[in-house]
This record gives C-alpha cells, sequence and structure tokens, in this order.
C-alpha cells in the first residue's frame, strides 16, 4: 500500500509557467518534506512542515513555495519554472520530529521546456 | 544547518567483494540513517542508528556509528549487482553527498 504518494511522477512545464506538485501520506505524520535532486547529486531540503508551521532553508530560493492544507497533502509551488529547476522532486514524511525514520514518496521528475 | 561528507564518491567492485561506505558528520549524530536510491527513483530505508558504538545488520549488509557519535559506516559482505546504487547517508533531514556502487557480475 502507497504510504507517500506524489502526483504526477513526471510533469513538463514551460520555461516561466507555474507548475504545482503534490504529495499525499497516509501515515498521519507530522512532518512532511520537500527536496530537489539534481542528476548526480543527494537530495537537497528545501522546505519542512512540522504540522502547519513551515521551515524554509536558508539558501531555498524565493521562486519555491509550499502549501500544507491538511495532514494528508502538501503542495509545491515553482512560480517562474526556470531551466535550472529541472530535477527530481521528492517528498518525504516522518512521524514526530525532525530526526525521525523519512518515508519518501517515489517523486516527480520535472522537466522544463 | 547538518553537513555529511561521504567516502568514497563511487565505487565499482567485482561482484562478490566486500565493500564499506563511510559518513562523516560536522556535528554530533543523535540519528544516523541509511537510504539506498536507484536511478530515478525514490528512497528506500535501510538502517537507523542512535547509539554511540551501535551496529546493526540486515541480510549482508551491516552499519555502525561510532563511539563519538560522528561518524557512520556502512559494509556490504560478499556483493552482488543487486546492491548497486546510490548510498546515501542522512540526519536530521540533510543527506550525505552520495556513493554511488557499481558491481560487475
Amino acid at each position: 500500500d502507497a504510504m507517500v504518494i506524489q502526483n504526477p511522477r513526471y510533469q513538463v512545464t514551460q520555461f516561466g509557467k507555474p507548475v504545482t506538485l503534490s504529495c499525499s501520506q497516509t501515515l498521519n505524520h507530522n512532518v512532511m518534506y520537500w527536496y530537489q535532486q539534481k542528476s548526480s547529486q543527494a537530495p537537497k531540503l528545501l522546505f519542512h512542515y512540522y504540522d502547519k508551521d513551515f521551515n524554509n532553508e536558508a539558501d531555498t530560493p524565493d521562486n519555491f513555495q509550499s502549501r500544507r492544507p491538511n495532514t494528508s497533502f502538501c503542495f509545491l509551488d515553482i512560480r517562474s519554472p526556470g531551466l535550472g529547476d529541472a530535477a527530481m522532486y521528492l517528498c518525504a514524511t516522518s512521524r514526530d520530529r525532525r530526526g525521525d525514520e523519512q518515508y519518501f514518496g517515489p517523486g516527480t521528475r520535472l522537466t522544463v521546456t | 544547518s547538518q553537513e555529511l561528507e561521504q567516502s568514497p564518491q563511487s565505487l565499482i567492485v567485482q561482484e562478490g567483494k566486500n565493500l564499506t561506505i563511510n559518513c562523516t558528520s560536522s556535528k554530533t549524530l543523535y540519528g544516523l540513517y541509511w537510504y539506498k536510491q536507484k536511478y530515478g527513483e525514490g528512497l528506500i530505508f535501510l538502517m537507523m542508528l542512535q547509539k554511540g558504538g551501535e551496529e546493526k545488520s540486515h541480510e549482508k549488509i551491516t552499519a555502525k556509528l561510532d563511539e563519538k557519535k560522528q561518524q557512520s559506516s556502512l559494509h556490504i559482505t560478499a556483493s552482488q549487482p543487486s546492491h548497486a546504487g546510490i548510498y546515501l547517508c542522512g540526519a536530521e533531514g540533510y543527506f550525505g553527498t552520495g556513493t554511488s556502487l557499481t558491481v560487475i557480475p
């Protein structure tokens, strides 16, 4: 049974055209994360939510925003995608604390044309 | 923020050989995770270590966290092609630089 679901698995958007990636979880975990992973690199943490509390990494560009309307869903909005934003975007959850074991979704591969 | 350095960056081994991947932290680790990732896929949890000196094994993979809790190692015994992938250590939401493992049949 899928526990962390990401839709779509593949997303193509045009340069400058806003795009939203979605993540949902059936685990009822408090913490949700968004990562960006470029080819041959480790996942880079963009931000995370502890419940409704949003925590942005210092080096996350302003172009990236997130929403968490309820416990189950979290969205990644890219306001004006550039070619450099093409990457795999991974969503993860953990139960209570940031240091807890993370459960990952399969990722959404974003292509910017 | 947490900084995790992995070595080596990549590894190519013959099937059946043993190998070790290291993860060094800039801070004391209170929980260290090892993950495996196949190209283009999500991360698969392997093991979690929390106590200094702790060692855990699963099938042919053993992970240790040193006493000072700033370094961890992942050891694979008798490697198989199915072990190929990228190995990542993680702590507090941050990931290490990754180690790409290729196992030649």
